[in-house]
């Protein structure tokens, strides 16, 4: 059984920092790109990084980049999201996906269960 | 980007009988190489992650009851619940995976 677990969620200042990790287990984690995405309070989906099985391939959204950077640790089946300048656009629950390919950004075939980022002062 | 808009933004829909969401992209999503449409559809209950419903635009995942559908092709999209169940009460999301991912702002089904 795919198990996918988020942890790092917390409340950060606006310009502060924080790190999301995901622990993934019930697959071949380095065989699959791995994806954040991200809900508001209340709003829909929004895609906001993928990176390749094996890391060399990384997709961020307009309103992330350069701000975000997502890194894997396949020997450790560790997912991370890097989150810089924060403002309070960016308070969410932070899905974990799994996707169903390997290098391009595709479907989510598995979710984590999210981890709260909440961004205020 | 790709803009895909679902309608309707919620539906009420008696046990039993059949609900239709729609979802447009401003673009089409059929890559002509593979003949393949490039849409998903999740469902995503209160308090809980999405879960995938269909892929491909009509691939039914894995474990998926059979009620549910999805069809269309191009532009235009379908996700059908044949024979609604209380169960099926959630938000429905369609995302395509073309190009810069994208998702449908989602329509909510109640009984």
């Amino acid at each position: 059984e795919v198990q996918l677990v988020e942890s790092g969620g917390d409340l950060a200042q606006p310009g502060g920092s924080l790190r999301l990790s995901c622990v993934a287990s019930g697959f071949i984690f380095s065989t699959h790109a791995m994806n954040w995405v991200r809900q508001a309070p209340g709003k829909g989906l929004e895609w906001v990084s993928t990176i390749s099985g094996t890391g060399s391939s990384t997709y961020y959204a307009e309103s992330v980049k350069g701000r975000f950077t997502i890194s894997r640790e396949n020997s450790e089946n560790t997912l991370y999201l890097q989150m810089n300048s924060l403002s309070a656009e960016d308070t969410a629950v932070y899905y974990c996906a799994k996707d169903r390919g390997y290098q391009l950004p595709s479907f989510f075939d598995s979710w984590g269960q999210g981890t709260l980022v909440t961004v205020s002062s | 980007d790709i803009v895909m808009t679902q309608s309707p933004d919620s539906l009420a829909v008696s046990l039993g009988e059949r609900a239709t969401i729609n979802c447009k992209s401003n673009q089409s999503l059929l890559y002509s190489s593979n003949n393949k449409n490039y849409l998903a559809w999740y469902q995503q209950k209160p308090r809980q992650p999405p879960r995938l419903l269909v892929y491909w635009a009509s691939t039914r995942e894995s474990g998926v009851p059979d009620r549910f559908s999805g069809s269309g092709s191009g532009t235009d999209f379908t996700l059908t619940i044949s024979s609604l169940q209380a169960e099926d009460v959630a938000v429905y999301y369609c995302q395509q995976y073309y190009t810069t991912l994208t998702f449908g702002g989602g329509t909510r089904v109640e009984i």
